[in-house]
């Protein structure tokens, strides 16, 4: 079945630095894929998305490129901000799956000044 | 602007107790969720529907009743508060395929059962 695979955190990053958290995804057939970020307290809130394969989403100046090669949507981003602090979550949807959403366990990022 | 409303955001429950948790969307979505994220864990789905009156079973149904009467809102029943549900609860919606299937999330419900 479809499901998703997050890098496990805490990751903790100083102000500035550049972020990667990967994600890799198993799907049965051409999913979309998300990103949601989740600031303490609140709900899941959109990042990105992309709906097919070499699509970037974009965001904020969060990046991810979904790559059908290599299963991937990877989140980056050049320089992180204290305000980046948050739970991170990958996502795939399919449409032969009855509109099911896929979530990976969350990575908590805290961005240290 | 509404978007997805649950409420309440917290509430006290003590064992055995029941209660509804409410959700309204106003985007006129088929499709709506309940999921429970525990603390430092993902979501779990614990129902879904994909119209007015289809509800359906998620992962972690038990102890949990759900329906549908109308598009716009879809209550989540706690029968026989257990100290195991302690959790927040999400309710969300989407419009599903092809409108373009974004999910979009309540602000949450923080429930504590002592």
């Amino acid at each position: 079945g479809d499901s998703v695979t997050q890098m496990e955190g805490p990751v903790t990053l100083s102000e500035e630095a550049f972020l990667t958290i990967n994600c890799t995804y198993t799907a049965t057939g051409y999913p979309s894929l998300f990103w949601y970020v989740q600031y303490p307290g609140e709900g899941l809130q959109l990042l990105l998305k992309a709906t097919k394969a070499d699509d970037k989403g974009s965001n904020k100046g969060f990046e991810a490129t979904y790559r059908k090669e290599t299963t991937s949507f990877h989140l980056e981003k050049g320089s992180v901000q204290v305000s980046d602090s948050a739970v991170y979550f990958c996502a795939l949807s399919e449409s032969n799956t009855g509109n099911q959403f896929y979530f990976g366990t969350g990575t908590s990022l805290t961005v240290i000044p | 602007n509404a978007g997805v409303t649950q409420t309440p955001k917290f509430r006290i429950l003590k064992i055995g107790q029941s209660m509804t948790l409410q959700c309204t969307q106003d985007m006129n979505h088929n499709y709506m969720y309940w999921y429970r994220q525990d603390p430092g864990m993902g979501l779990k789905l614990i129902y879904y529907s994909v119209g007015a009156g289809i509800t359906d079973k998620g992962e972690v149904p038990n102890g949990y009743n759900v329906s549908r009467s109308t598009t716009e809102d879809f209550p989540l029943r706690l029968e026989l508060a257990a100290p195991s549900q302690t959790s927040v609860y999400f309710c969300a919606s989407s419009p599903g395929w092809p409108a373009g299937n974004t999910i979009y999330f309540g602000e949450g419900s923080w429930l504590t059962v002592v």
